[in-house]
């Protein structure tokens, strides 16, 4: 089936450093990726829509230039969190559509970031 | 706006026994609703959807939701509950026009042996 990669799945970073995340879709393009963000004991709060080519689409109350999304190709976005603080410290997702009718979303392992 | 609810936080089962796991929807037009589970520091796996067709749905590790139109309803259910599925349940639908998934809070589901 669909298989969508993360990388990595953890990183401890210091307070003021940038870091970014990757996401790849193994088997299969994909013209659009979502990233999440989960917190503690929370649902996933949707932050932005990658799209191939283009600029991503950030989510109301999102900082555009603080979680930094590039969707180079068809098979890869990455997220940078930019000037990380410990706040920023959370589980972040990402997940990608097949583009088959209906398909379901594939997600990848997730990232856990702690910013110190 | 399409959203889901799941009222119950955590749900206790006794392994063997039956379990479901409540979801309600509220869309405009026809629902696409999911159920994923997550393990703890692991992403979403997908377990079954209804799009449209049989109101009962089977999906994977032998769960099944029902699809019930007239109480805005898709409830995750499992004949016999295992241990090994405790974990953390989210219902979904998707928005048509944008594929995005809004999730419900999640239900963490706990298997006592």
């Amino acid at each position: 089936g669909a298989v969508v990669s993360q990388h990595p799945s953890r990183v401890i970073c210091k307070s003021g450093t940038s870091v970014k995340i990757e996401c790849r879709s193994l088997d299969f393009q994909a013209t659009t990726m979502f990233w999440y963000r989960q917190f503690p004991k929370q649902s996933l709060m949707l932050m932005a829509t990658s799209n191939e080519g283009s600029k991503a689409t950030y989510e109301q109350g999102v900082e555009k230039d603080k979680f930094l999304i590039n969707h180079a190709s068809l098979t890869l976005s990455t997220l940078t969190v930019t000037s990380a603080h410990p706040e920023d410290s959370s589980f972040y997702i990402c997940s990608a559509p097949t583009g088959m009718y209906n398909s379901p979303l594939h997600f990848g392992n997730g990232t856990r970031l702690t910013v110190t | 706006a399409q959203s889901v609810a799941q009222p119950e936080d955590q749900v206790n089962v006794a392994e063997g026994n039956p379990l479901t796991v409540k979801c309600t929807y509220s869309v405009s037009g026809n629902p696409y609703l999911f159920w994923y589970v997550q393990y703890p520091n692991r992403g979403l796996q997908f377990l079954l959807k209804y799009i449209t067709g049989d109101n009962l749905v089977k999906g994977s590790y032998g769960f099944e939701a029902e699809f019930n139109k007239s109480q805005t309803s898709f409830h995750l259910k499992k004949p016999s509950a295992l241990v090994s599925d405790s974990a953390l349940y989210f219902c979904a639908v998707r928005d048509h026009n944008t594929d995005k998934l809004i999730f419900g809070t999640g239900t963490r589901l706990q298997v006592f042996p």
